[in-house]
Parts: structure tokens; sequence; C-alpha cells
């Protein structure tokens, strides 16, 4: 099993820019979800899914859409970057066995 | 609202030395408890957990026991290696959050030989 994959791992764009984080699983979790790490405050949830076609948000959730069309992918979308929004986004995942969450090895995101 | 403090770092030690990394947290009801190592350029891994009042969480040396009488969760390992460098999260999974992680802000431990 790849466990949680994430693409980009870094990418710069300009303010006004759009763009799409991606995020897979292959473990058929139900629960996944998007968080940014920004440094001194830990991780903060911005989207979650509880399974396919269900999605509702966390506790950042401006200027970020989500969808969950398959139980594998989430993706992330930033429809108009913004340099609030310069951060490293982690995806995670979660099965029915157990309380724990498996992460992604992040994506690292520049807004110049 | 649900919160996690951790102590503030860096911490550094020398192997071989022994390590406790505080953490206190604010929940309603019994929250699930972690402990998430992150090592430079990597993802989130878990470390161990605990999911109810006196449970003890331990792994690769380290330990946590779940105190619920003092809302801690402090990590500990008796001899720490330079390989332990690392930033550690302290997080908790509220009482029916089926889906959330509230983490405190991560203290990085530097071990020197």
């Amino acid at each position: 099993n790849a466990g949680v994959t994430q693409t980009p791992k870094f990418q710069v764009l300009k303010t006004g820019q759009s763009m799409t984080l991606q995020c897979a699983q292959d473990m058929n979790h139900e629960y996944m979800s998007w968080y940014r790490q920004d440094p001194g405050m830990g991780l903060r949830l911005i989207h979650y899914s509880v399974g396919a076609g269900i999605t509702d948000q966390g506790e950042v959730p401006n200027g970020y859409n989500v969808s969950r069309s398959t139980t594998e992918d989430f993706p992330l979308r930033l429809l108009s970057a913004a340099p609030s929004q310069t951060s490293v986004y982690f995806c995670a995942s979660r099965g029915l066995a157990g309380p724990e969450q498996f992460f992604g090895p992040g994506t690292r995101l520049t807004v110049l | 609202g649900d919160s996690v403090t951790q102590m503030e770092g860096p911490v550094t030690l020398s192997e071989e030395a022994f390590l406790t990394i505080n953490c206190t947290y604010t929940a309603t009801g019994y929250p699930s408890l972690f402990w998430y190592v992150q090592y430079p350029g990597e993802g989130l891994q878990l470390l161990l957990k605990a999911t109810k009042a006196d449970d003890k969480g331990s792994n690769k040396g380290f330990e946590a026991t779940y105190r619920k009488e003092t809302t801690s969760f402090h990590l500990e390992k008796g001899s720490v290696q330079v390989s332990d460098s690392a930033v550690y999260f302290c997080a908790l999974r509220p009482s029916g959050g089926y889906n959330k992680l509230i983490f405190g802000a991560g203290t990085r431990l530097a071990v020197h030989p």
C-alpha cells in the first residue's frame, strides 16, 4: 500500500491564481481531511469528508473548496490564491477500525 | 472550545538524557489523545495514543499516560537518541469528533551526541 499520497510536493503561485492540491489514499478509508500547518500554530483543520459525496467545513475553510467523488480521492482547490494561504498542507485519512489518522507527506505552497 | 497546550521548544538534550514534553488539554467528555512525530521534511506519523483515562500509550521507548484528573498527556522517554530529533505534536480527538484532530503548536526536539 502507498498509504496517503499528495501532489505536488512544492508549488509557487502568484496572488489570484487557482490550483488544486491532490490527495489520494489506497486504504479504503472513509474519513479524509485537509490540514494546514503554520509556524507556532500546529495543524488546523480546513475541510473534511466522512465518505464519498459528503464534505464539511473545519476550523479554517475560507478560500478553499473540496469535493469527494470517490472514496480514494479528496482534492483541495484554491480558487484565488492569497499570500495568507502560504503554508504546508497535509492530507489525512482514517478508517473505521481505529481513531488514528494517517498523514500524507505534505505540499509546501508559497503564494507571492 | 477544545484545545491543546504543549510546552514551547526548542528542547535541546544530550544523547541518553531523559525527555519530558508537557501536554495539557481542555475538552468536554472523553477525548482520545495522541502524540504525533514529524521528522524533517516528512509528514506526521502517529507515535502513540490513548483512548480513555489511565491508559498508557507506548511506542519506540516513548510513553504517555492519559491523566483525566490533571487533563494531561505528557510524553516521556528514558534515554533519547540523535535519531529522535524531530517535532512532536500533542493532539486530541473530541468526543464524537469523528474526523477532527485538534493539535498543539508542536515542540521541536534536538538531540546532540
